[in-house]
């Protein structure tokens, strides 16, 4: 079975300061894992996903996420935080097959 | 860019009605998957559709569930009888495959009340 830890429920950043959200996995196969965004009101969007080629993998609106398979993390991180990035924020794995398994989510607030 | 539509947005309804959720996945996706999200909880996957057939379903979708694609365009899921514990927010995913090669692809979500 596969999972993933979101270790922090809550994150505050400042404006223009540097965001990182933390996810551990655990997988007895080699994951596929994603990052997706839900704004108030919105659906899941889809922000980047690793499927065991380069570890550190580009997204959308400036966000990178680091594959670390000795520490089994997968954090994303943004340099420099937009009010527009104030959302929820989960980690998801995925095996071989159909279904997507979520953490709990981080809720990231942006403060002017 | 092509995205997943649900209808309603939001949808109340009285303990034991049946309710149908209605979801239009992007239209060269194959594969579809319905996720609920009770307030306050992780989002669960429910179930896996591709070639008219369920691939996969969770331990919460029994009997009182089920899913169809009616026609070319739409995927539907239908709750028999509802209980007050199925209040949640549910969400269509498509995805153009499946594996290591698939993304899904998310609609805004249903938010369903039972009463």
């Amino acid at each position: 079975a596969q999972s993933v830890t979101q270790l922090d429920s809550h994150v505050s950043v400042s404006e223009g300061t540097p965001v990182l959200l933390r996810c551990n996995y655990s997988s007895s196969y080699s994951p596929s894992l994603f990052w997706y965004v839900q704004h108030p009101n919105k659906g899941l969007q889809l922000l980047l996903k690793y499927t065991s080629a380069a570890t550190l993998v580009k997204g959308i609106n400036g966000f990178e996420a680091e594959f670390k398979k000795s520490e089994t993390s997968f954090h994303l991180t943004k340099p420099s935080a937009h009010m527009s990035d104030a959302a929820e924020y989960f980690c998801v794995v995925s095996r071989d097959d159909y279904k997507l398994s979520f953490g709990a989510g981080t809720t990231v607030t942006v403060r002017a | 860019e092509p995205e997943v539509t649900q209808t309603p947005s939001h949808q109340v309804t009285q303990m034991g009605q049946e309710v149908i959720l209605r979801c239009v996945p992007i239209s060269n996706h194959l594969y579809f998957y319905w996720y609920r999200q009770i307030l306050g909880q992780k989002v669960e996957f429910l179930v896996s559709f591709y070639n008219n057939e369920i691939s996969e379903k969770s331990e919460i979708f029994d009997d009182q569930f089920s899913v169809e694609r009616p026609d070319g365009s739409n995927f539907t899921l239908k709750i028999r009888s509802t209980k007050l514990e199925d209040s949640a927010m549910y969400f269509c995913a498509s995805a153009e495959t499946s594996g290591r090669g698939g993304t899904q692809y998310f609609g805004p979500g249903t938010r369903l009340t039972v009463l």
